[in-house]
């Protein structure tokens, strides 16, 4: 059973790096048939992807268009987990932030959410 | 970006009712439609995927149909615990898109 658990800051400041971690049970973060992805949810928004890394011989990544100029998202094969960083955050990114594994296409495993809130 | 539309926004039904929500592409995304639902303060759960598969451990009342653009979910005698909000989701290309979600209520 894949387990992910997230972890990073619930309070942002504006002008600065969101960064959260998600940590993979179950499966492995070099896995040649997963993907890592990064989603949040906000009432303005929804559902946003806004990414994904994923291994196939070697690393790639995928970023939404709208957060393309300010996202990493990166392995750590080491400890067998995925990160977020958003540069530059406004009031606009608060919402709450998923990661998620997708198997094939779909988004099989979700980890517990957090909420994220940028404010002074 | 592929829009994904979904209807109704928002659904009142009873206990033991059929109801169908459908989820629309703005382009053909063959089969690569799979639904979601989301209970208050919980990540989304997958139901189906590929449009018809049911996800393992999912009850059977819940089932998915469609191919190109057009697509539904049908569940066939509501329970109390399926009162909560569905997603569609399109994994045809990125960007990954979403419906804007169908809110599933008590009548």
């Amino acid at each position: 059973q894949v387990q992910l658990q997230q972890s990073g800051p619930g309070l942002v400041k504006p002008s600065q790096t969101l960064s959260l971690t998600c940590a993979i049970s179950g499966d492995s973060v070099s896995s040649n048939s997963a993907a890592w992805n990064w989603i949040r949810q906000s009432p303005s928004r929804g559902l946003e992807w806004l990414g994904r890394t994923y291994y196939r011989s070697k690393w790639y990544n995928d970023y939404a268009l709208s957060v393309k100029s300010r996202i990493t998202i990166n392995p750590d094969t080491s400890k067998n987990q995925f990160s977020l960083q958003l540069n530059s955050v406004t009031p606009e990114d608060t919402a709450v932030y998923y990661c998620a594994g997708s198997v094939d296409t779909e988004f099989d495993y979700w980890g517990q959410g957090t909420l994220v809130t940028v404010s002074s | 970006d592929i829009q994904m539309t979904q209807s109704p926004s928002s659904l009142s039904a009873s206990v033991g009712d059929r109801v169908t929500i459908t989820c629309r592409a703005s382009q053909s995304i063959s089969g690569y439609l799979n639904w979601y639902q989301q209970k208050p303060g919980k990540a989304p759960n997958l139901l189906i995927h590929s449009a018809s598969s049911l996800q393992s451990g999912v009850p059977a009342r819940f089932s998915g149909s469609g191919s190109g653009t057009d697509f539904t979910l049908t569940i066939s005698s509501l329970q109390p615990e399926d009162f909560a909000t569905y997603y569609c989701h399109q994994s045809y290309t990125t960007p990954i898109t979403f419906g804007q979600g169908t809110r599933l209520e008590i009548k």
